[in-house]
């Protein structure tokens, strides 16, 4: 079973549709979680930190489920500038006992006008 | 304002040869570096980091090692590539502190460099 684990997609959806996504992780231990956005052949960037309670930045909304060991990232409203990939990102043991941020395959999202 | 730079974005390398990557942070003092690679289809897979000059610590066996000789400077080298060194190579950064390492802190990455082995 891998680490982080995300639906790779692709989700297709129409301007103005809400979407979520969801990524499990392994290790119950794991205490950090982001998410980030990846553009085509560009860099990762930081889209928002996951909380324990849960927050939300204007469109976005990202929920942590500590029970069931899943993140989740809502998009209401979606754009076609919301096309990316979205990085799930855990804070997990590394194969050399470090803690380190493993980061999942990514989902890919298509916004279709 | 902090910012990361690294060279070249894109390159297509011969089996065989050497390589060269260079990563170079600003507006930071003693940040902790890393070396991120993506292949294909695939998530980050980290590399080196490096909590100071000097100080590289490997993650994964490979044909790929690291420096670091100036604080916000970061080298990522192969004396002779493989076919399976091709991929997105990601340098990034994070506050200082090895307290700090991998923990909840924001890292930030470079432009990327592609590679290309042949």
């Amino acid at each position: 079973r891998k680490e982080v684990e995300q639906d790779p997609g692709p989700f297709n959806v129409p301007e103005g549709a809400t979407v979520a996504f969801n990524c499990t992780y392994s290790n119950s231990a794991s205490q950090s979680f982001f998410w980030y956005r990846q553009d085509c052949r560009k860099e990762p960037k930081l889209l928002m930190s996951v909380y324990s309670s849960g927050n939300e930045d204007g469109r976005f909304t990202a929920q942590l489920n500590r029970a069931s060991q899943y993140i989740s990232l809502l998009i209401r409203d979606s754009k076609l500038s919301d096309s990316a990939t979205y990085l799930c990102v855990v804070n997990l043991h590394s194969t050399t006992g470090r803690r380190a941020l493993t980061f999942g395959s990514g989902t890919r999202l298509q916004v279709q006008p | 304002s902090q910012t990361i730079h690294q060279w070249p974005a894109t390159l297509v390398q011969p089996v065989g040869s050497p390589l060269s990557l260079e990563c170079t942070v600003e507006g930071t003092s003693n940040p902790n570096l890393y070396w991120y690679r993506q292949a294909a289809g695939r998530g980050l897979q980290l590399l080196f980091y490096s909590v100071g000059i000097g100080q590289i610590s490997s993650e994964v066996p490979q044909n790929l090692s690291a420096s670091r000789p100036q604080d916000r400077q970061f080298i990522l080298s192969s004396k002779k590539l493989l076919l399976s060194d091709s991929g997105f190579y990601l340098c990034a950064w994070s506050v200082t502190g090895r307290d700090t390492l991998f923990s909840g802190n924001t890292i930030y990455f470079g432009e990327g460099s592609w590679l290309t082995v042949v």
